[in-house]
């Protein structure tokens, strides 16, 4: 069965460093691969996707992701973190595209000042 | 132009009661996925309407069901509430069937079973 994990629940980092967020997948096929942001009594916003074509993807507020197929990661990653990045973040994924989202349980960032 | 509206944002039943929850798309969307969120299990995906008709379905009881009307809005219904349906149901709209064409997510509404 296709599946995401985010292995951690909570990551916290420091204003101004760069920050990643783990995600590794089990999809058969070629995996359609997304990230999720959501913010408190909020829906879910997109903020990238992979499909197909170059591994390092770039999205929303200058978040980028990495598809890895050798280590079945897509990991979320940022520069420069921000306190306004704060939020819970969700890995996704599904085997073609007209599959539903398989998604993560989700990795609370937390940046601190 | 307009997002995707749930409503009500907020209810509160009491368990055995049925609720029925709405969605209304963005304009053009024929694609309506519903899921549930909660802090134990995360989004956990109930079922997908694509031009009134249910294309996928996920793992969750008959008590759950949902169909989507000719202006695609879509409405869920629980039935028999327990108090483990407490969750929060997002619900996303696209213009096509599946993630591909990319999902657009309203606030959801906020169920509580007492």
């Amino acid at each position: 069965a296709q599946s995401v994990a985010q292995p951690e629940d909570q990551v916290n980092v420091a204003e101004g460093n760069p920050l990643t967020v783990k995600c590794t997948y089990s999809v058969s096929g070629n995996p359609y691969l997304f990230w999720y942001v959501q913010y408190p009594n909020r829906g879910l916003q997109f903020l990238l996707k992979y499909i197909t074509g170059d591994n390092l993807v770039k999205g929303s507020y200058g978040f980028e992701a990495e598809f890895n197929k050798s280590q079945t990661s897509f990991h979320l990653k940022k520069p420069s973190a921000l306190v306004s990045d704060s939020a819970l973040y969700f890995c996704a994924g599904s085997y073609s595209g007209n599959t539903p989202l398989v998604f993560g349980k989700g990795t609370r960032l937390s940046v601190i000042a | 132009k307009a997002g995707v509206t749930q409503t009500p944002r907020y209810l509160i039943k009491t368990r055995g009661q049925q609720v029925t929850l709405s969605c209304s798309p963005i304009s053009g969307h024929r694609s309506v996925s519903w899921y549930q969120q909660t802090p134990g299990q995360g989004l956990q995906f109930l079922f997908e309407y694509f031009s009134e008709t249910q294309r996928n379905k996920g793992n969750f009881p008959g008590r759950f069901s949902g169909r989507q009307f000719s202006n695609s809005r879509s409405e869920m219904n629980v039935s028999t509430l327990e108090l483990g349906d407490s969750a929060l149901y997002l619900c996303a709209s696209s213009l096509g069937l599946g993630p591909d064409y990319g999902y657009t997510f309203g606030s959801g509404t906020r169920l509580t079973v007492v």
